[in-house]
């Protein structure tokens, strides 16, 4: 049931753009996102609900597909401080809203100037 | 609003003896999460709680384990006859439940373990 998540590790440029997608063999009830850097807690980032949901910041947004098993993050123009671990967590739909996060291995971000 | 807060952060144990973990959830929150996460891995759902009682606990959680929220406040995890295996951040987190927009999950900073 762990979501798998791709790529495992980016390198970029300041100021380029990643996409780190996060994959369900189940229907979801819900995609989180966090950052991590090491050492320290997971960061939250956004939560997604809908299928064909689309949201976030500026530079850092998120989609939901509409069968509700893919999500994907999007960073644009990164700037060093994206430097991280991005998670996924996800919420099997039918798990009864509990909470429960199933997070995926991660996905590693270096933003190098 | 001091975020989920936990003590301690660092903990070396020597194998066999117990240890106990405290968690002070965000104060309006009603959930409450223990996960453990160790290196290279993302975190792994230990149990959690809705106010005192604790709906579900994982298969990870051996009966060395033991958790516990009571009056809805604050949570303790305590570990008892510590093993190797046992070498982790242990992490809590909580919550409050909205039907519109979800529930958004926040990390404290996690006690990190390490049995020797």
């Amino acid at each position: 049931q762990q979501p798998v998540q791709s790529p495992q590790a980016v390198i970029l440029r300041e100021g380029e753009d990643a996409v780190i997608n996060c994959s369900s063999s189940k229907a979801l009830y819900s995609v989180h996102w966090y950052r991590q850097k090491h050492g320290e807690a997971p960061v939250f980032l956004m939560i997604l609900l809908k299928g064909g949901e689309q949201k976030g910041h500026e530079k850092i947004s998120a989609s939901f597909n509409e069968k509700k098993q893919q999500s994907s993050l999007y960073l644009t123009a990164s700037q060093l401080s994206y430097s991280g671990t991005y998670f996924c967590g996800t919420e099997i739909l039918g798990s009864g809203n509990t909470g429960k996060l199933i997070f995926g291995q991660g996905t590693t971000l270096q933003v190098k100037p | 609003d001091t975020g989920v807060s936990q003590d301690p952060r660092h903990k070396i144990t020597k194998r066999g003896q117990n240890v106990t973990f405290r968690c002070d959830p965000i104060s309006e929150h009603n959930r409450l999460y223990w996960y453990r996460q160790t290196l290279g891995q993302g975190p792994e759902f230990l149990t959690y709680f809705q106010n005192e009682a604790q709906l579900e606990k994982s298969r990870l959680l051996s009966d060395r384990f033991s958790a516990e929220r009571p009056k809805g406040s604050f949570s303790t995890l305590e570990i008892q006859r510590t093993e190797q295996g046992d070498s982790a951040m242990y992490l809590c987190a909580s919550s409050w439940l909205d039907r519109g927009s979800g529930n958004t999950i926040y990390f404290g900073e996690g006690s990190w373990l390490t049995v020797v």
